[in-house]
């Protein structure tokens, strides 16, 4: 069982507002990541860190921010929610060994924006 | 489009049979293939990984292969049980990127029935 954490798990707002999704992991990963993935579809990066005040944009782009001001905690933050931001969000971490790293992710948040 | 493409988008198996899922891929470099297993409102949890030397590895009931020169994967489940329930995602990881980047399928939903 992997020792990453997400709050909220589940998470009804409405048009407009600031919402910060969290991530922690007790590991001692350098590397993290967010993914978003909508139902019956693929994961899609969107952000992520090698380590404290590393922060990258993925693959897919993506209107929320991110920040790494420590090694176990990499929240994400949508600074005015639409409802094209309705998805799951799931955060992973891996160590930082060359290739073959396994991603540990978190449950994830489920996001629904009215 | 994907490069990384699974079959059946979904699958229904009595308790007790057994099955098999496909992966195919196109992502090149190849470093390693994944097969994780995603529970509903879950985070993907890591079953097996396979660099390109290695053509089976197994997991309890969960045994993966890997063709490396057709580009194809299976994961085989024996003697399903209830608790299998979920969505198998094949993710291929390429080579020569720090990130090691990751390609995600859409996964197989499987359901078991007793």
């Amino acid at each position: 069982e992997a020792d990453i954490y997400q709050t909220p798990r589940y998470l009804v707002i409405g048009t407009g507002k600031k919402i910060t999704l969290e991530c922690s992991q007790t590991m001692g990963h350098d590397k993290m990541y967010w993914y978003q993935q909508d139902p019956g579809m693929e994961l899609h990066l969107i952000h992520y860190s090698y380590g404290v005040n590393s922060t990258e944009k993925g693959d897919l782009s993506s209107e929320s921010t991110v920040s790494r001001i420590r090694t176990e905690h990499f929240p994400l933050t949508l600074e005015s929610a639409r409802p094209s931001h309705t998805s799951q969000y799931l955060c992973a971490s891996s160590p930082e060994k060359g290739g073959q790293e396994t991603q540990y992710f978190g449950p994830g948040t489920r996001l629904l924006v009215l | 489009k994907n490069q990384v493409e699974q079959s059946p988008q979904s699958l229904i198996i009595l308790e007790g049979k057994n099955c098999t899922l496909q992966c195919n891929y196109t992502v090149s470099p190849f470093s390693n293939l994944r097969w994780y297993k995603q529970d509903t409102g879950r985070g993907p949890v890591s079953l097996t990984i396979m660099t390109f030397s290695e053509n089976t590895k197994s997991n309890g009931r969960y045994t993966a292969t890997l063709d490396a020169d057709t580009k194809q994967s299976s994961l085989h489940i024996t003697a399903s049980q209830l608790s299998d329930s979920a969505s198998y995602i094949c993710v291929v990881s390429d080579r020569g990127s720090t990130l090691g980047r990751l390609y995600f399928g859409r996964g197989t939903q499987l359901t078991v029935w007793p």
